[in-house]
């Protein structure tokens, strides 16, 4: 079952930040917030994951609310090649049959 | 990271037959995953391949629908059997790394396997 909700679509000018919120109400305590893209024909590629604390890495941040109930993921300068469908997935250990991917967000950046 | 290379990238098949697809990563890895991302549609888990034992399948998919086989910690199969339209779809094979701090429990994706049944 989904534990996220996200947009179902976006926009985002070239070279602007794009802002993808993401909900998940629910998540408990030991449990992660991952964020994922897939680009059209391609594999998801991981993009980013946090528990409590905002993370930066050389793709996008993540922002995670204090009460942990909803991220954002901020890709600061968006491209072209940043149009994708975003997957914000919470999870905890191991094992694939925890990374349950819902709809996402589809993300078109515009010229 | 890993690198994982699939075979095909792509076929069309006719009803009625059976595709193996090949799944190959750069390292050895513990845990290998089968995903199908049927037309329009997110990913969904099919199964987990595990070294020298049976695969463990999700609900809706069976052993003699989708075989799989993994040999070693480097490589393994999926079969799509006595296939229909219905199974027209892409075939992932993903793996989780474990252990390091920095890709705590990531998975990476291969970049598939487009499949067309007629």
């Amino acid at each position: 079952d989904a534990k996220t909700t996200q947009p179902t679509s976006m926009d985002c000018a070239e070279g602007r930040a794009a802002n993808l919120p993401c909900n998940h109400s629910t998540i408990s305590g030991n449990e992660y917030v991952y964020w994922y893209r897939q680009i059209h024909s391609q594999g998801p590629q991981y993009i980013i994951h946090g528990l409590k604390n905002n993370e930066t890495n050389e793709m996008a941040s993540l922002i995670i609310t204090e009460d942990r109930k909803s991220s954002t993921l901020i890709l600061p300068h968006a491209t072209l090649r940043d149009t994708a469908v975003y997957y914000c997935i919470v999870r905890v250990g191991t094992g694939a049959n925890n990374l349950f991917f819902g709809t996402g967000t589809r993300l078109t950046v515009i010229p | 990271s890993a690198v994982i290379s699939q075979k095909p990238s792509r076929d069309i098949c006719q009803r009625g037959t059976s595709l193996t697809i090949q799944c190959q990563v750069d390292s050895q890895v513990t845990m290998m995953f089968w995903y199908r991302q049927q037309p329009g549609q997110s990913l969904t888990l099919i199964a987990t391949a595990n070294q020298g034992s049976e695969a463990t399948y999700e609900s809706g998919f069976v052993i003699d629908k989708f075989p799989i086989s993994r040999p070693n910690l480097t490589f393994s199969t999926l079969t799509v059997s006595n296939m229909s339209p219905e199974d027209s779809s892409i075939y992932l094979c993903s793996v989780e790394i474990l252990g390091t701090a920095r890709y705590y429990n990531e998975q990476f994706f291969g970049p598939g396997t487009r499949l067309t049944v007629l």
